[in-house]
């Protein structure tokens, strides 16, 4: 089993709804991230969080929110979807200490296309 | 925000290959990391590099921490075709846990 899962894979919606997407971990890690991927620009953080009772925004917050409610799920909201938003999103995990606790594991993107 | 400049942004080589790409920066990094991803998936890690100077292979992938801090390298020997993808780099500034993505290098390689 993957030990970082990302629901859904695959969506298309409209703009101006409301779009949860969700993720879950088997690794037991504490630090949780959202990111997306647009050609051309690379992986960009939206937001993260070090522990369930920490959320912080990334370089790219505006129009998401997020919600860690548990250690294990984090998810991102699209609160009033726009095109723009249309793109690779992906979860992240990471340890909170001991010698790897720089490195963050990825799972495997969901496609959002806003319409 | 940091930049990295990750170079070439492309290549094409022949199977059997070996393969440079390099990620640069003006900051100095405590930590570089190397990802790759295939298409439809998620970055996998390669290699996490954690002292200046560091040398560390993972099969036939090797990449370096640079000795300024400023740059990392990877190294694939013997190119195959299942190396075809994106590979990224990812560097972490002193303090600041979050990570600084380079824009990748798409590899082909051709059989």
């Amino acid at each position: 089993d993957a030990d970082v899962t990302q629901t859904p894979r695959n969506r298309i919606t409209k703009t101006g709804k409301r779009i949860m997407l969700e993720c879950s971990q088997t690794k037991g890690h504490d630090r949780m991230y959202w990111y997306r991927q647009d050609p051309g620009l690379g992986l960009r953080l939206i937001y993260y969080s070090f522990d369930v009772k920490d959320i912080n925004k990334g370089e790219i917050s505006d129009g998401y929110s997020v919600s860690r409610q548990a250690q294990a799920k984090f998810s991102l909201s699209l609160e009033s979807a726009i095109p723009n938003q249309t793109a690779l999103y992906f979860c992240a995990t990471g340890l909170a200490g001991g010698p790897s606790y720089n490195e963050q594991f990825f799972g495997p993107g969901t496609r959002l296309t806003v319409l | 925000g940091q930049q990295l400049n990750q170079s070439p942004q492309s290549m094409f080589i022949q199977e059997g290959e070996d393969v440079s790409m390099n990620c640069t920066s003006s900051s100095i990094f405590n930590t570089w990391l190397w990802y790759k991803q295939d298409p439809g998936e998620g970055p996998v890690l390669l290699i996490a590099l954690y002292k200046a100077g560091e040398l560390t292979s993972n099969g036939r992938l090797t990449a370096q921490f640079g000795i300024t801090r400023k740059d990392s390298f990877l190294n694939i020997s013997a190119s195959i075709p299942s190396d075809v993808g994106i590979y990224f780099c990812a560097g972490l500034l002193g303090s600041n846990y979050k990570l600084t993505f380079g824009k990748g290098t798409l590899l082909t390689v051709n059989p």
